[in-house]
C-alpha cells in the first residue's frame, strides 16, 4: 500500500541551527502539507503546496520557514533559524486533490537543544 | 486557539462497549468535519469525513454533526481493543485537506 514516508525519524539539533525534513508523498498525489505538533498539544496546520507554490499557509508558518519541491518525488521543509519552540513532531501529509483524504507519514520528531 | 474543543480523556472502555466521542466548534463557518485515528508513533489516519450536518456510517464507526449547536460526535460499536488509539476531530472551511482545524485528540483504550 502506497504511503508517505518522512525522514529522519528523529533530529536533534542545536538552538539557531537550520534544519531540512524531507517527505516522500504519495507519487501520483499533487497536494502536499505540513502539520506539526507540540508535545501535550493540537496538531497545528502549517502550509499546503499545489502546482510548485504555497496555497495557504497559518500564521504559524512565518519567514523562518519554507517548502520545497525540488524534484519530482520529495517535498521539504526548511527550518532557516530553529528555536526551542521549534520542538515538535512534523507530519507530512498528501492527497490526489483537494477534497480526496489527506495521508500521512509517521512524523519526524524534531527536538531543539 | 480555542476553534475546536476535545476532551483528552484517557476514556477506558471494556470490550464491546459503545463509545461516544465528542467534539465542540465555534466557528460556525466550518463546513467540513473529519475524524483521524491516531496509533502511537504514528501520523493521523482518516476515519471519517462528514460535509454539514447529518450522520454518516461506516461499519462501527458512526459520525454525527449537529451544526445547531456546534457538536460533533464519533460513535464507535462494538468496540475492540484494535480501536486503543487517540481519536482526533478536526474541522474546516473548505473540503481542502489543508487548514485543518484539529482538536487536542481523546486517547481511548478498549480492555479486552
Amino acid at each position: 500500500e502506497p504511503e508517505v514516508t518522512q525522514t529522519p525519524s528523529h533530529q536533534v539539533t542545536q538552538m539557531g541551527q537550520e534544519v531540512i525534513l524531507r517527505c516522500v508523498p504519495i507519487s501520483n498525489h499533487l497536494y502536499f502539507y505540513w502539520y506539526r505538533q507540540i508535545l501535550g498539544q493540537k496538531v497545528e496546520f502549517l502550509v499546503s503546496f499545489y502546482n510548485n507554490e504555497i496555497s495557504e499557509k497559518s500564521e504559524i508558518f512565518d519567514d523562518q520557514f519554507s517548502v520545497e519541491r525540488p524534484d519530482g518525488s520529495n517535498f521539504t521543509l526548511k527550518i532557516r533559524s530553529t528555536k526551542l519552540e521549534d520542538s515538535a513532531m512534523y507530519f507530512c501529509a498528501s492527497s490526489y486533490s483537494t477534497n480526496t483524504e489527506a495521508f500521512f507519514g509517521q512524523g519526524t520528531r524534531l527536538t531543539v537543544v | 486557539q480555542k476553534e475546536v474543543e476535545q476532551d483528552p480523556g484517557p476514556l477506558s472502555v471494556p470490550e464491546g462497549a459503545i463509545v461516544s466521542l465528542n467534539c465542540t466548534y465555534s466557528n460556525s463557518a466550518f463546513q467540513y468535519f473529519m475524524w483521524y485515528r491516531q496509533y502511537s508513533r504514528k501520523g493521523p489516519e482518516l476515519l471519517m469525513y462528514t460535509y454539514s450536518s447529518g450522520n454518516k456510517e461506516d461499519g462501527r464507526f458512526t459520525a454525527q454533526v449537529d451544526k445547531s449547536s456546534k457538536y460533533i460526535s464519533l460513535f464507535i460499536r462494538d468496540s475492540q481493543p484494535s480501536d486503543s488509539a487517540t481519536y482526533l476531530c478536526a474541522a474546516n472551511y473548505g473540503g481542502s485537506q489543508g487548514n485543518l482545524i484539529f482538536g487536542k485528540g481523546t486517547k481511548l483504550s478498549v480492555k479486552p
